[in-house]
């Protein structure tokens, strides 16, 4: 079955810096991946996704980049603020109906 | 669209009782999820319903648990004789197979504790 992998765990950045989260996954059938932002005591909500035949996609300082061949995908966060302190999961399914397959997390603080 | 609701939003139960979680998915929604999430983990698949037919069981929904979702609608998640490994929180998820929003919205979740 499908297994996503995710790095770092934690991330500490400075107000206004840049945040990077790398992901891998080892199902060759995984056509969508989503990445979650989850706050404490809520349930993840999508704030980007990327489809396999997409291999970049941007919504204003939300960024993610798919390298199909290599199985590899990762979430660019530009200018960040505190409010994006949160945990963060990257994840894969074969269609966007289907089962998710969610990575361990990743806690970002951003240090006003 | 008031979102996917979860009844209890917490739960503290000894262990060998049974326990029942309820969720509403958004009105309209056809599929309705089912996933887990321990401390520090990332959520695991559980199961998932069209409409009322559940298309997969995950290997971790044990003899113990069972779903259903009788009309289509609301779902319930039951664990029989809980353990303290079945403590996590449980979150529950809707979407519509074919609408233009196609993505998984998630609920709050119901947090079980057992003892």
């Amino acid at each position: 079955g499908e297994n996503v992998e995710q790095h770092p765990s934690t991330l500490s950045v400075q107000e206004g810096d840049s945040a990077v989260i790398k992901c891998t996954y080892s199902d060759s059938a995984s056509n969508y991946f989503p990445w979650y932002k989850q706050e404490l005591g809520k349930g993840p909500q999508l704030i980007i996704d990327i489809r396999s035949n997409v291999g970049e996609k941007k919504d204003q300082r939300i960024a993610v980049t798919l390298n199909k061949t290599a199985k590899h995908f990762s979430l660019h966060i530009t200018e960040t603020q505190p409010e994006d302190s949160a945990v963060y999961f990257c994840a894969a399914s074969e269609t966007s109906y289907d089962k998710v397959i969610f990575g361990p997390g990743t806690s970002l603080s951003v240090i006003p | 669209d008031t979102g996917v609701s979860q009844d209890p939003r917490h739960k503290i139960t000894k262990r060998g009782q049974n326990v029942t979680f309820r969720c509403d998915p958004i009105s309209e929604h056809n599929r309705l999820y089912w996933y887990r999430q321990t401390l520090g983990q990332g959520p695991e698949f559980l199961t998932y319903f069209q409409n009322e037919a559940q298309l997969e069981k995950s290997r971790l929904l044990s003899d113990r648990f069972s779903a259903e979702r009788p009309k289509g609608s609301f779902s319930t998640l039951e664990i029989q004789r809980t353990e303290q490994g079945d403590s996590a929180m449980y979150l529950c998820a809707s979407s519509l197979v074919g609408g233009p929003r196609y993505e998984q919205y998630f609920g709050p979740g119901t947090r079980l504790t057992v003892t």
